[in-house]
């Protein structure tokens, strides 16, 4: 079945610089990538998403890139700001699936 | 639209009792709806696939007699905890595919339902 690694877990940035976070998948057929934004107690919140036919997808100052050759694909944020802080989750997902989770990365943005 | 809720919120029960959850797609059609698992500071792990008018298929290691899943309607799913122990105390989040854009790989979560199990 699907794997989905993230890295790094934590990642500290001071307001304005940018974030990376990345993640590897395993199965060849997965087409789906979103990245969600967590809050403690709340339901994930989707911020962005690529399928597999695009290699770049931006909205304003999040933008996420997919090497499908490599298998994996990265979330950029740029002009961090604190209320960016939260646990971010990549996830990868075959057509028709459930979707297959990374370990999250806590970014903390501190002004 | 693409609205999921879930009901209850949050649930405190004593050991060994049971515990139903509800999972509903307020707004659309969902024959398949999936059932994660999520404990503190840890990720979403998924539980099993919830199918209208059929049994469910459960992952790995999920005990399908500890955790009932009934899919009842194309807009209905349950998830029955039974005999809960204090290692079943998790945040339980359930998700359907919708059509955004005409797609079906979007999925739309429920707002979660904390389990405290005494």
């Amino acid at each position: 079945g699907e794997n989905v690694e993230q890295h790094p877990s934590t990642l500290s940035v001071q307001e304005g610089d940018s974030a990376v976070i990345k993640c590897t998948y395993s199965d060849s057929a997965s087409n789906y990538f979103p990245w969600y934004k967590q809050e403690l107690g709340k339901r994930p919140q989707l911020i962005i998403d690529i399928r597999s036919n695009v290699g770049e997808k931006k909205d304003q100052r999040i933008a996420v890139t997919l090497n499908k050759t490599a298998k994996h694909f990265s979330l950029h944020i740029t002009e961090t700001q604190p209320e960016d802080s939260a646990v971010y989750f990549c996830a990868a997902s075959r057509p028709g699936t459930a979707l297959i989770f990374g370990k999250g990365t806590t970014l903390s943005v501190s002004s | 639209g693409a609205v999921v809720s879930q009901h209850p919120s949050w649930v405190i029960c004593k050991s060994g009792t049971s515990v139903k959850i509800e999972c509903r797609s307020l707004d659309f059609q969902a024959t398949t709806m999936f059932w994660y698992r999520q404990f503190p500071k840890q990720s979403l792990m998924l539980m099993a696939t919830s199918n209208e008018g059929s049994k469910a298929t459960y992952e790995q290691g999920v005990e399908k007699d500890k955790f009932l899943i009934n899919h009842a309607s194309l807009t209905l799913s349950t998830l029955t905890v039974t005999s809960a122990h204090p290692e079943d105390s998790s945040f339980y989040i359930c998700s359907a595919p919708g059509l955004a854009g005409g797609r079906s790989d979007t999925q739309y979560f429920g707002p979660g339902t904390r389990l405290t199990v005494l």
